[in-house]
């Protein structure tokens, strides 16, 4: 069975701190891993990785994959309070489908 | 960026009536749509695979007839709650990739559905 598993559940920091989230998965037929961020509504594109060991880069986000572990990871660094939210790891596979993970629930501190 | 909308962003209806809810892709062809149910605080959990003029490909213990899907166009999805119950309240939200988009998909804003 697929599945898409993301920790910690919950985090909470504090402003300035660096945090990292992870996504592990098994899912047949991998595409592609993707991030969100998700606030009040529906989830924002982060970031989409298909390839192991390359760096994906935005501001104070990035993100890497490694396929052969099965596992990604979502840094932020300098965090603020407006990165508060919940980051979702989806995972696709061909066919179309995506799976979503837990999620990981994000609270900066003032 | 590409634009999904949905329609309505929140609707209350009684028990035992039916609610179909929209989602469009603004400014590009969809020829996948996906439709996702969320619980308060939970991740989202794939009901279905939307394709242009062919049936929808639901996900293992989502029921079909009870959550019927139409992707008409390449632009509408919509997806109709039948003989709604309390425990169908939920927010379910929908995305589309485009033609040319190969992994990424575009999310809707979410419909908020209250069932009394």
């Amino acid at each position: 069975e697929d599945k898409v598993v993301q920790s910690p559940l919950s985090l909470v920091v504090h402003e300035g701190d660096t945090v990292t989230l992870n996504c592990s998965y098994e899912v047949t037929n991998f595409r592609s891993l993707l991030w969100y961020k998700q606030e009040k509504k529906a989830p924002t594109f982060l970031f989409m990785l298909t390839s192991s060991g390359i760096e994906k880069k935005s501001g104070r986000l990035s993100s890497i994959l490694d396929k052969k572990e099965l596992f990604s990871i979502l840094n932020i660094t300098a965090t603020q309070t407006g990165d508060s939210a919940i980051y979702l790891c989806a995972v696709g596979r061909t066919g179309n489908q995506f799976y979503f993970g837990t999620g990981t629930s994000l609270t900066v501190i003032p | 960026g590409a634009v999904v909308s949905q329609h309505p962003s929140r609707v209350i209806c009684k028990s035992g009536t039916s609610v179909k809810i929209e989602c469009r892709s603004l400014d590009f062809q969809a020829t996948t749509m996906f439709w996702y149910r969320q619980f308060p605080k939970k991740s989202l959990m794939l009901m279905a695979t939307s394709n242009e003029g062919s049936k929808a490909t639901y996900e293992q213990g989502v029921e079909k007839d009870k959550f019927l899907i139409n992707h008409a166009s390449l632009t509408l999805s919509t997806l109709t709650v039948t003989s709604a119950h309390p425990e169908d309240s939920s927010f379910y939200i929908c995305s589309a990739r485009d033609r040319a988009g190969i992994y990424e998909q575009y999310f809707g804003p979410g419909t908020r559905l209250t069932v009394t």
